[in-house]
């Protein structure tokens, strides 16, 4: 069974485009974090929920927008795709202040 | 606020060379540090990890010391494989509800037949 799930592995899509990244877990954690790698492999924090609440919220433009309906599932949403928001998008999971686990990544491909 | 710098990439190696990969860091409060891997095409998977000083994590023949002296946690392997081609991230993450992890840039392993 996969511990922290994706979908899509692969987006590729418009400038100016909405679309959605769905994440998943099935370990029971209480904590979920979005994570983007960017072409140079470098990873940073987006954000985080801790029992469905917004609990980290980095520089990241407004136009990305977490929901977390239920403390398994923390979905990505990005109005007004820019060029710039091509990436690897990493879901993890924890239980708090414990070790991280992560989802495989979507790649989003902005044309 | 929270810094991880790893040494320079890319690095190359021969099989069963030694390998010696850099970290330090900079934190607020008293960090766990980790060493995470993604092999090619997949995501991230904690190699070993280190919550004390003086904690050593190991695993699959990786180690690496908690030095709170010098504030590292050098990954080291006394004999690398192919299959150990990847690219290895050092991490920081301070207890607490916001326990985020804060990476350095992450370093490309390839090692040679």
């Amino acid at each position: 069974d996969t511990a922290v799930s994706q979908t899509p592995k692969y987006l590729v899509t418009q400038m100016g485009n909405d679309k959605s990244i769905k994440c998943e877990q099935n370990l029971g954690h209480d904590t979920m974090y979005w994570y983007k790698q960017d072409s140079k492999k470098f990873l940073k924090i987006m954000f985080s929920y801790n029992n469905k609440e917004l609990i980290i919220n980095e520089t990241v433009p407004n136009r990305f927008s977490p929901k977390s309906p239920d403390k398994a599932h923390l979905n990505l949403h990005i109005n007004s795709l820019e060029l710039g928001d091509s990436a690897v998008y990493f879901c993890a999971s924890s239980q708090t202040s414990q070790e991280q686990f992560f989802g495989p990544g979507t790649r989003l491909t902005v044309l | 606020g929270d810094s991880v710098t790893q040494m320079e990439g890319p690095v190359t190696l021969s099989e069963e060379a030694f390998l010696t990969i850099n970290c330090t860091y900079t934190a607020t409060g008293y960090p766990s540090l980790f060493w995470y891997v993604q092999y090619p095409g997949e995501g991230l998977q904690l190699l070993l990890k280190a919550t004390k000083a003086d904690d050593k994590g190991s695993n699959k023949g990786f180690e690496a010391t908690y030095r709170k002296e010098t504030t590292s946690f050098h990954l080291e392997k006394g004999s690398v494989q192919v299959s150990d081609s990847a690219v290895y991230f050092c991490a920081l993450s301070v207890a607490g509800a916001n326990s985020k992890l804060t990476f350095g840039k992450g370093i490309t392993l390839s090692v040679r037949p």
